[in-house]
C-alpha cells in the first residue's frame, strides 16, 4: 500500500509567519497530488492540485510544490492569518482516481 | 454553482440496523467517490463510479457495504447490519472525470452506531 506521511502532525505559529507543511509519499509513479484544508466538523476544501507533469501550483498566499524523484510535496503558506487555522491534508493518486491521504497537519495560527 | 451535497448530515442508529447515505455530486461531474474518515484511521477510499462503467469497489471493507449511482448522478451508500466500528464520517466527492481528477468534497455524513 502506498504511504503518505505528513510532518509535522501539529504546528502552532504566530500570525504573520511564513510556514511550510511537508508531505512525503512512497512510489514515485504518482498521477497527481492534491492539498486540502479541513475545518473542524466540516468536509474538505480543495486548495491546490498538482499534476504529475507539473512542479508547482500557486493560489494567493499558497504555493505547493511537487518533487516526484524525492517523493515529496510542500505547501507554503505566506503571511499566515488566524483564519488559516485548520487541518491540512495532502493526497496522492497513482491511478487517476482514488486518493490516498496523509493523516494531516493541524495548524494553529495565533493572533 | 452548487457544490457536492450529502444527506443526512448526522445519523444515529442502533447496531444491526441498515442505513442509507445520499450524495448529490456537482452537476456535470461524471466521476463520484465515497471515502470514510474515522478516528485513528484517517481518510480511506471506499468506492468509485465513472460514468456508466462498472464501479471500483476495491475499498469497501465488507460485503455489508454497497453503493449505487442512479442515472449517472445521485449516489446512495448502504450499510447493512451496522456495527459500532462503522461509526465514522462518510464523505462523498466528485470530479469532472478521472483524468482531471481534482476532487471536490461534500460536507459529509456523521454516522454513529450505538
Amino acid at each position: 500500500k502506498q504511504e503518505v506521511t505528513q510532518i509535522p502532525a501539529a504546528l502552532s505559529v504566530p500570525e504573520g509567519e511564513n510556514l511550510v507543511l511537508n508531505c512525503s509519499f512512497t512510489d514515485s509513479a504518482i498521477y497527481n497530488l492534491q492539498w486540502f484544508r479541513q475545518d473542524p466538523g466540516k468536509g474538505l476544501t480543495s486548495l491546490l492540485l498538482i499534476q504529475s507533469s507539473q512542479r508547482e501550483q500557486t493560489s494567493g498566499r499558497l504555493n505547493a510544490s511537487l518533487d516526484k524523484s524525492s517523493g515529496r510535496s510542500t505547501l507554503y503558506i505566506a503571511a499566515s492569518q488566524p483564519g488559516d487555522s485548520a487541518t491540512y491534508l495532502c493526497a496522492r493518486s497513482n491511478s487517476g482516481y482514488a486518493l490516498n491521504f496523509g493523516k494531516g497537519t493541524s495548524l494553529l495560527v495565533t493572533p | 454553482g452548487a457544490g457536492v451535497s450529502q444527506s443526512p448530515s448526522n445519523k444515529v442508529t442502533e447496531k444491526g440496523k441498515d442505513v442509507e447515505l445520499r450524495c448529490d455530486p456537482i452537476s456535470g461531474h461524471t466521476a463520484l467517490y465515497w471515502y470514510r474518515q474515522s478516528l485513528g484511521q484517517g481518510l480511506e477510499f471506499l468506492i468509485y463510479f465513472q460514468g456508466n462503467s462498472a464501479p471500483d469497489k476495491s475499498g469497501l471493507p465488507s460485503d455489508r457495504f454497497s453503493a449505487e449511482r442512479t442515472g449517472g448522478s445521485v449516489s446512495t451508500l448502504t450499510i447493512q447490519r451496522t456495527q459500532q466500528e462503522d461509526s465514522a464520517v462518510y464523505l462523498c466527492a466528485s470530479s469532472w472525470d478521472s483524468s482531471r481528477n481534482e476532487q471536490f468534497f461534500g460536507p459529509g455524513t456523521r454516522l454513529t452506531v450505538l
